[in-house]
């Protein structure tokens, strides 16, 4: 069965310092990834995803993720924080055999203090 | 474009009465749909998906079910509503077929049982 995991509840990073956010996913095929972040009592908005080719894939807000295969990882990462970059952030998988589910992790509660 | 509509956004609703929460999609056909369950502002939990009408996938036994009676609808019920059930319930669509794509959520609804 597929698995996501996010080891950090939280995350704490001094505004302009680069960012990571990890996360390690188990699945038996092929993986598709997917970051997501949540702002308090909205729904999830769609980041980045990595399908296939380059390893690092750069989304919105400034935000890349690099996907290794072979630590089963695929870290969120930012140069340079911003205050409005805190809020819940949650990695995703989906794989091929199990074409329809989308499993999420339990979150990371990023910090950016000014 | 496509749009998603989830209501209500808050609901509170006492121990032992039913439950309907409705999501509908707009602007595709045959989406994949989804319901997740959040306790406490962390992790998402799969409760059900989607491929079809009347087609519907359960993840966790409880004290719900999910019921698609047209395309882009997807609803939420409970018969009897306990105590643990409260959270933020959001609902979810993705493009048929297509397992590399992501998902687009609703704006969810905060659910509070008394």
């Amino acid at each position: 069965a597929q698995s996501v995991a996010q080891p950090e509840d939280q995350v704490n990073v001094a505004e302009g310092n680069p960012l990571t956010v990890k996360c390690t996913y188990s699945v038996s095929g092929n993986p598709y990834l997917f970051w997501y972040v949540q702002y308090p009592n909205r729904g999830l908005q769609f980041l980045l995803k990595y399908i296939t080719g380059d390893n690092l894939v750069k989304g919105s807000y400034g935000f890349e993720a690099e996907f290794n295969k072979s630590q089963t990882s695929f870290h969120l990462k930012k140069p340079s924080a911003l205050v409005s970059d805190s809020a819940l952030y949650f990695c995703a998988v989906r794989e091929l055999s199990s074409a329809s589910k989308i499993i999420f992790g339990s979150g990371t509660r990023l910090s950016i203090r000014p | 474009s496509q749009t998603i509509h989830q209501w209500p956004a808050t609901l509170v609703q006492p121990v032992g009465s039913p439950l309907s929460l409705e999501c509908t999609v707009e602007g595709t056909s045959n989406p994949n749909l989804y319901w997740y369950r959040q306790a406490a502002g962390r992790g998402l939990q799969l409760l059900f998906y989607s491929v079809g009408i009347g087609q519907i996938s359960s993840e966790v036994p409880q004290n719900l079910s999910a019921s698609r009676p047209q395309d882009r609808q997807f609803i939420l019920s409970s018969k009897k509503l306990l105590l643990s059930d409260s959270g933020f319930y959001l609902c979810a669509w993705t493009k048929p077929d297509r397992t590399n794509t992501e998902a687009f959520f609703g704006q969810g609804t905060r659910l509070t049982v008394v």
